[in-house]
């Protein structure tokens, strides 16, 4: 019972490194996440993708891409990475619907030097 | 605009005391209300969440929270806290009408449990 998995768990980057952050999910759910949380902002929400084949900007888009390759994958592309970038990658997935809890992966730690 | 503020960024008890941890809110409608737990090094795990109907909801862990309306409240209670419960506790709220599928997440409430 995997639930939400993402690799690597770690990475560090060079300043202008791409990166592709996977994650894959087991609970056939419609709806995938993702998220990068900082010391003292909580969680911010990069892209999520409402059902397959749709993706949509959340509150902090600017640097990334998204695929939504099928139902249960959703991966997360850094083209150039920045030191701003720096931070804990989450993936989440969930059934639709604002009232539908989600689940999360163990998180992706990026260092960008 | 909606938003969730959890006012305590640290909070530290002793074992075996009681626990609040404060959540208020702003939404425009009736709210889709979560509470989760992270221990370090790891994801978020649900503890707990509201949706309508009694305003006392039960959740795992010994937990629960209180839903007031009329004081944009979602407080999360535990009668005797353990020291495995030291983690950090995220307040959110389900945003949107029905097809629209964000959460709005407050910033965290470190918890530090005494011997």
């Amino acid at each position: 019972n995997a639930g939400v998995t993402q690799t690597p768990k770690f990475q560090v980057l060079k300043t202008g490194q791409s990166m592709t952050l996977q994650c894959a999910q087991d609970m056939n759910h419609n709806s995938m996440y993702w998220y990068r949380q900082d010391p003292g902002m909580g969680l911010r929400l990069i892209y999520y993708s409402a059902s397959e084949g749709t993706t949509d900007k959340g509150e902090v888009p600017n640097g990334y891409n998204v695929s939504r390759l099928n139902k249960r994958e959703f991966s997360l592309r850094l083209e150039s990475a920045a030191p701003s970038q720096t931070s804990v990658y989450f993936c989440a997935s969930s059934e639709r619907g604002g009232n539908q809890p989600q689940h999360f992966g163990d998180g992706t730690r990026l260092s960008i030097l | 605009a909606q938003s969730v503020t959890q006012p305590d960024i640290h909070i530290t008890v002793s074992e075996g005391a009681s626990l609040e941890l404060r959540c208020n809110y702003s939404y425009g409608a009736t709210p889709y209300l979560f509470w989760y737990v992270q221990s370090p090094g790891q994801g978020l795990q649900l503890l707990l969440k509201y949706f309508s109907g009694d305003t006392l909801v039960q959740g795992i862990k010994g937990f629960e929270a209180e839903f007031k309306r009329s004081q944009s409240s979602f407080n999360l209670r535990k009668p005797s806290v353990h020291w495995s419960d030291a983690a950090e506790y995220f307040c959110a709220v389900g945003a949107g009408p029905s097809g629209t599928y964000k959460y709005i997440f407050g910033t965290g409430t470190r918890l530090k449990v005494l011997a």
